[in-house]
């Protein structure tokens, strides 16, 4: 079945970076871009940036600029979110999301989320 | 940027009441308007996209309806199993921005 499976969770400490990753099975990889969303605790969703597996552009939010990185690699079908410099705000879980273009760019698939603690 | 807001808040309500959420864009994002229901600590689960049309598995209490500027989302029968927290999002352009999300309780 279609389905995007995540990293596990993470703790780390401020000023250092985390690596996410999510691996995407039953659909052609390369087909649909995927996004990365983040959920602070008890607050709303915050979209990041988008990538597209098959060349691999990205599209980073203004407040994300600088500090992350979304990668891929299609041998293994995976894709990667990279957060530098982490802060206590950054504590949050963080989801990969499927867009399907024949939704109109709708997030039709999501991963389990990632939960990425930052704390000295 | 385009800002997304969604009202109420946050919503208490019965089972079998009828529900209707609006969500408010900033500028024109035509049909760009999806709806995810999300549960406690559960990832968001997409509902309706392109506005209005239902995503596969959804029940058919679930509407939605608008285009340009306002949208709705409608829930025609509360079951318990709706209480949830529901988020708008437009997908016309990036940034992909999400409404501040209604938390749906049990009056």
């Amino acid at each position: 079945q279609v389905q995007l499976v995540q990293s596990g969770a993470e703790v780390k400490k401020p000023g250092a970076s985390v690596k996410v990753s999510c691996k995407a099975s039953g659909y052609t990889f390369t087909s649909y871009y995927m996004h990365w969303v983040r959920q602070a605790p008890g607050q709303g969703l915050e979209w990041m940036g988008i990538i597209n597996p098959s060349g691999g552009s990205t599209s980073y939010a203004q407040k994300f600029q600088g500090r992350v990185t979304m990668t891929r690699d299609t041998s293994t079908s995976t894709v990667y979110m990279e957060l530098s410099s982490l802060r206590s705000e950054d504590t949050a879980v963080y989801y990969c999301a499927r867009a399907n273009w024949g939704s109109l760019g709708a997030f039709d698939i999501w991963g389990q989320g990632t939960m990425v603690t930052v704390s000295s | 940027d385009i800002q997304m807001t969604q009202s109420p808040s946050s919503l208490s309500a019965s089972v079998g009441d009828r529900v209707t959420i609006t969500c408010r864009a900033s500028q024109s994002i035509s049909s760009y308007l999806n709806w995810y229901q999300q549960k406690p600590g559960k990832a968001p689960k997409l509902l309706i996209y392109a506005a209005s049309s239902l995503q596969s598995g959804v029940p058919s209490r679930f509407s939605g309806s608008g285009s340009g500027t306002d949208f709705t989302l409608t829930i025609s029968s509360l079951q318990p199993e709706d209480f949830a927290t529901y988020y708008c999002q437009q997908s016309y352009s990036t940034p992909h921005s999400f409404g501040q999300g209604t938390k749906l309780e049990i009056k």
